[in-house]
């Protein structure tokens, strides 16, 4: 069945250090992939999307490439700040629509 | 615009007991989705409801049931509590019935005692 895959977290970062999450996903036909974004004590926000490979979503600083050769969404920011601090979800809507989530990657920016 | 609403926001409950969440989606979304997100996981997808029929089931129990509205709000119901239903259930709204992005609402925490 389709699921996806994300990097085990807890991730702590210094303030303007590079990020990367990684995110990898199996499906069958051709899924959206998105990142999901919840902040503390809140729900979940849209980050970012791409709909078919090679597309590039991006929001925030925020950026992360459709790799259907290896299966792969991985998401980046250049320069974190201490407002990313957050839980970071790595999802796909396949042909049965339902959207399916990897199981969060906690990210903590220290200034 | 309002976003996704769902209420209550808080219910605690007692083993065995019924319970009725409900949600409205973004004015001019006719698709609501129900997940689980048990602490500490990503969220679980239960249903999905597209102009008011079912069009997606996850793997729960029949005791988990959903309807859609004409007014295209929706309603999950859960029979027979268990202390493992104890989770923040999610309701998103998106556009149509395919592969859309979901606008999520703030979620009904449900603690099972």
């Amino acid at each position: 069945g389709n699921s996806v895959t994300q990097m085990e977290g807890p991730v702590t970062l210094s303030e303007e250090a590079f990020l990367t999450i990684n995110c990898t996903y199996t499906a069958t036909g051709y899924p959206s992939l998105f990142w999901y974004v919840q902040y503390p004590g809140e729900g979940l926000q849209l980050l970012l999307k791409a709909t078919k490979a090679d597309d590039k979503g991006s929001n925030k600083g925020f950026e992360a490439t459709y790799r259907k050769e290896t299966t792969s969404f991985h998401l980046e920011k250049g320069s974190v700040q201490v407002s990313d601090s957050a839980v970071y979800f790595c999802a796909l809507v396949a042909n049965n629509n339902d959207m399916r989530f990897g199981a969060g990657t906690r990210l903590t920016v220290k200034p | 615009d309002a976003g996704v609403t769902q209420s209550p926001t808080h219910l605690i409950k007692t083993r065995g007991q019924h319970v009725t969440l409900r949600c409205s989606p973004i004015s001019g979304h006719k698709s609501v989705s129900w997940y689980q997100q048990v602490l500490g996981q990503g969220p679980q997808f239960i249903f999905q409801y597209y102009e008011k029929e079912e069009r997606g089931r996850g793997n729960f129990p029949d005791r988990f049931s959903a309807r859609q509205f004409p007014n295209y709000s929706s309603e999950l119901n859960v029979n027979a509590l268990l202390l493992g239903d104890s989770a923040l259930y999610l309701c998103a709204s998106s556009l149509g019935g395919g592969p859309y992005e979901q606008y999520f609402g703030p979620g009904t925490r449900l603690t099972v005692t």
